[in-house]
């Protein structure tokens, strides 16, 4: 089991770029998280997948995020236009069983930083 | 809103120098309660679940407890290779994310 993975490990780009970040969730697993962590805000649950279907974003901060899923090995958190203010540590994480309380396996994380 | 809360922020701790971390919570029908550590650029690894007051898990030095508001971790004597952060994260009500607190930054010394 590779566990979950995640590319680029570190993105560095300007403003107004598009960013697209991956994730490849462990396999047979049902549920698919995007969170964001800063110093200030700590984790930040984004989105979050359910057999590939999205469950709830209200933590996408702005139109400029968007996230898919096109099948279960796949997902992508994508920033159009990206600001400054994005900065962070983009993590994937996936679970067999999120409603009964299971844990969430992590990636390592995609570190982005704009300019 | 479900909230997480920890405390202290950061922790100094001597090798052998046992101590506690503290998450409080405040949620609307807990299912659950995590414990998770995350080494400098990695991501936060499990460590333990507790799901209901009164419950208790242990694993090496880490031991995790659990009341109706809070949770501790205790670290008996801790060694260099114990020093992460440590996050403690809920899941409530019908909801299957995880809410995060901040973290504590422990730091034990040789």
């Amino acid at each position: 089991d590779a566990g979950v993975i995640q590319s680029p490990r570190h993105e560095v780009t300007e403003m107004g770029q598009e960013v697209t970040l991956r994730c490849k969730p462990i396999s047979g697993h049902d549920y698919l998280f995007w969170y964001r962590q800063t110093m200030m805000r700590g984790l930040e649950l984004l989105i979050y997948f359910n057999n590939n279907v999205p469950i709830d974003d209200s933590g996408m901060p702005e139109d400029r995020f968007s996230a898919k899923m096109p099948n279960a090995s796949f997902s992508t958190l994508k920033i159009q236009p990206s600001e400054p203010r994005d900065s962070a540590v983009y993590f994937c994480a996936s679970s067999p069983r999120a409603r009964d309380g299971s844990p969430l396996h992590f990636g390592n994380g995609t570190r982005l930083t704009v300019t | 809103e479900d909230q997480v809360t920890q405390s202290p922020e950061a922790l100094r701790l001597q090798e052998g120098e046992s101590s506690s971390l503290n998450c409080s919570y405040t949620v609307s029908g807990l299912r659950g309660l995590f414990w998770y550590r995350q080494d400098p650029g990695k991501g936060p690894e499990f460590l333990f679940t507790l799901y209901s007051a009164g419950e208790e898990k242990e694993k090496e030095r880490l031991k995790a407890t659990l009341t109706k508001k809070e949770s501790f971790l205790h670290i008996t004597a801790p060694k260099p290779e114990d020093s992460a952060t440590y996050l403690c994260a809920v899941s409530a009500g019908a909801n299957s994310k995880l809410t995060f607190g901040k973290g504590i930054t422990l730091s034990v010394r040789p």
